[in-house]
């Protein structure tokens, strides 16, 4: 069974960094794109982000780029998304989810999502 | 960037009636060489993530009930849901997974029982 577990909640100040993680099982993680979706509070859903664990070919959003660092370790099947200076816009849902074949595809399993709170 | 349109916004329909969602692109996502919309829709109930109803702008994916369907081709799509129950309240979302990234959503369309 295909699964991603999230990370928990993170409640966490402006300026600070952060890493929140998606944990792959039930498939072979280096063979399929996994992306990310920010969800802000009472709003829809927007693209961020991909990578290809075979390599860690990634795209950006040019929404996201230069904001967010997305990578991932083979080793334990594990994406991650990362913030090297929070501030109270990234404030939201993050949902990790796997592309279903090839980078241009859907979306087919979807994380639980984890939660980021920045608040002074 | 292709951007996604969805109307309306917010949707109200009886039990039983049918609903129907619309889906706009700024751009054709069908591809020509193999002849497919790269669309895909989504459901989003209160609390939960989004969960894959259909790709290739009408392919169910496996498990969706069969009142769920898609239409459309190029840069104008449909999401139908034949017969609405109860669970279908949530939010709706279209995606573009055309070319290179990023692929975007549409604004979402939130359904209601009237």
């Amino acid at each position: 069974e295909v699964q991603l577990v999230q990370s928990g909640a993170e409640v966490k100040k402006p300026g600070e960094s952060l890493k929140i993680s998606c944990e792959a099982s039930g498939y072979s993680f280096t063979s399929y794109w996994i992306g990310w979706v920010r969800q802000m509070p009472g709003k829809g859903l927007e693209w961020m982000g991909i990578i290809y664990p075979g390599d860690s070919d990634t795209r950006y959003s040019p929404s996201f780029q230069g904001h967010v660092t997305i990578s991932a370790d083979r080793s334990i099947s594990t994406a991650y998304l990362q913030w090297s200076s929070l501030d109270d816009s990234d404030t939201a849902m993050y949902y990790c989810a796997r592309h279903e074949g090839g980078s241009s595809s859907w979306l087919d399993y979807w994380g639980q999502g984890t939660l980021v709170t920045v608040s002074s | 960037d292709i951007v996604m349109t969805q109307s309306p916004d917010s949707l109200a329909v009886s039990l039983g009636e049918r609903a129907t969602i619309n889906c706009k692109s700024s751009q054709s996502v069908l591809y020509s060489s193999n002849n497919k919309n790269y669309l895909a829709w989504y459901q989003q109930k209160p609390g939960q993530p989004p969960k894959l109803l259909l790709y290739w702008a009408s392919t169910r994916e496996f498990g969706v009930p069969d009142r769920f369907s898609g239409s459309g081709s190029g840069t104008d799509f449909t999401l139908t849901i034949s017969s609405l129950q109860a669970e279908d309240v949530a939010l709706y979302y279209c995606q573009q997974y055309y070319g290179t990234p990023p692929y975007t959503f549409g604004q979402g369309t939130r359904l209601e029982i009237k």
